[in-house]
């Protein structure tokens, strides 16, 4: 059973578009909301997190959307660029524990 | 400083032949954890480790894998008697301490059993 859904697969736009990655969870134990982006070869590198005492949080181009009624959080990328170009994951975490769950990941192409 | 680092980066492995992947954590990261990441799939978890101590091993997923970390640092992941479906990417990642600290991954050792 998936824990973390997150949709759409693949996701190709323009430079200058915003890019929306989305995720829904199901266990309301969950109290800690990564974003992660990989790039080929390399591994998962943080980006942006959420705690559900909020539900928008900014740092530079990047922004988390929390909704906690819905259980659902998803990512914007602002004025994307060719070099934002990666795969992204959502992530969660329950509370006292330390096992992070992973959505499939969502390959972004921003093309020129 | 350096990040986490993972060797090798490529194993070929025959079916039923035994591997060993190392993971150097960042130094003085308490924390390490060992994730599995099938291709086009996101990080799955296998094990965690404080210090020395395996904390949490639930994501092993067969008795053919085992790993240790004997002096809280350097960390091992065994897979004896490798089979196909063991192909996969391993990720190493390593935290301090602190609730909300994040985890830092290394490149991975992408495992290929023929």
């Amino acid at each position: 059973q998936q824990q973390v859904k997150q949709s759409p697969q693949s996701l190709i736009v323009q430079k200058g578009g915003i890019p929306i990655i989305n995720c829904a969870y199901e266990n309301t134990a969950f109290d800690y909301f990564p974003w992660y982006q990989q790039f080929p070869g390399k591994g998962p590198a943080l980006l942006i997190a959420i705690r559900p005492d909020v539900s928008e949080k900014k740092e530079g181009r990047f922004t988390i959307s929390f909704n906690k009624s819905a259980k659902q959080f998803s990512l914007h990328i602002m004025d994307s660029q060719p070099g934002d170009s990666a795969t992204y994951f959502c992530a969660a975490l329950q509370g006292g524990s330390e096992k992070l769950v992973f959505g499939k990941g969502t390959k972004l192409t921003v093309n020129p | 400083g350096a990040g986490v680092s993972q060797s090798p980066r490529y194993k070929v492995a025959k079916r039923g032949q035994d591997v060993a992947l190392r993971c150097d954590p960042i130094s003085g990261h308490v924390s390490l954890f060992w994730y599995q990441q099938a291709l086009g799939q996101g990080p799955e978890f296998l094990t965690y480790f404080q210090n020395e101590a395996q904390l949490d091993k639930s994501g092993l997923p067969s008795d053919r894998f085992f790993a240790e970390r004997p002096e809280g640092s350097v960390s091992t992941l065994k897979i004896q008697r490798t089979q196909q479906e063991d192909s996969a990417v391993y990720l190493c990642a390593s935290r301090s301490p602190g609730q909300w600290s994040e985890q830092f991954f290394g490149p991975g050792t992408r495992l290929t059993v023929l």
